[in-house]
């Protein structure tokens, strides 16, 4: 069946870039996406990338995508402390696209 | 409003009451899915509507679970005869059509006594 799977804790100092890695296992996904979840609120949609793609940047974010292997990752450059939250891998099956998420991986920014 | 708006945001109630849980999607957006979030279970997938299609009901964990979807905009996610281990974060979502990016709420927290 569809699994996907996260480390959940990851701890960087202020101004470090953080590496947030994600494998999954539906060769058939569409899109593949990164969720961000502080305490007390909902799933903040950070990034996605299509599954044809490899990379994709978005300011400080950076999304790699190797297919062969199954795995995700998101690059944080420049980790605030403000970026401390909880973040969730997740993969849209084909077929209406609902999601399957990872356990997620606590990032902690020490100043 | 901008974003997906769901009611109540706290919701306690006695082992046995039936609850009713609210979602308003973004306007525009065809796909609603609802989510649950516990610490046993982490995030689990429910049900999904898209458009007039019959909803994709997989994700129920049990037939007391129950959804449906007005005017195809606002959802209501029904559970009766609540039981402790129904407590958990539901979160509702939608997307432009299926298969695009979801949005979420903020959630619904639903405490069982």
């Amino acid at each position: 069946g569809e699994d996907v799977e996260q480390s959940l804790f990851l701890s960087v100092r202020e101004g470090d870039s953080s590496v947030i890695n994600c494998t999954y296992t539906d060769s058939s996904s569409t899109y593949l996406y990164w969720y961000k979840q502080e305490p007390g609120a909902g799933l903040q949609l950070l990034t996605y990338i299509f599954s044809n793609m490899d990379m994709k940047q978005d300011q400080r974010l950076t999304v790699l995508l190797n297919k062969k292997d199954k795995h995700l990752s998101l690059r944080i450059a420049d980790t605030q402390t403000g970026d401390s939250a909880i973040y969730f891998c997740a993969e849209a099956q084909m077929q209406g696209g609902k999601l399957i998420f990872g356990q997620g991986t606590e990032l902690s920014v020490k100043p | 409003g901008a974003g997906v708006s769901q009611s109540p945001s706290n919701k306690v109630t006695e082992k046995g009451k039936d609850v009713e849980l609210r979602c308003d999607p973004i306007s525009g957006h065809t796909a609603l899915y609802w989510y649950r979030q516990s610490l046993g279970q982490g995030l689990e997938f429910l049900i999904y509507f898209q458009g007039n299609s019959a909803p994709d009901k997989s994700g129920l964990p049990s037939d007391r679970f129950s959804a449906e979807r007005t005017g195809g905009s606002v959802s209501t996610l029904t559970i009766q005869r609540t039981q402790q281990e129904d407590s958990a974060v539901y979160l509702c979502a939608s997307s432009r059509t299926y298969g695009q990016p979801q949005h979420f709420g903020d959630g619904t927290r639903l405490s069982i006594l």
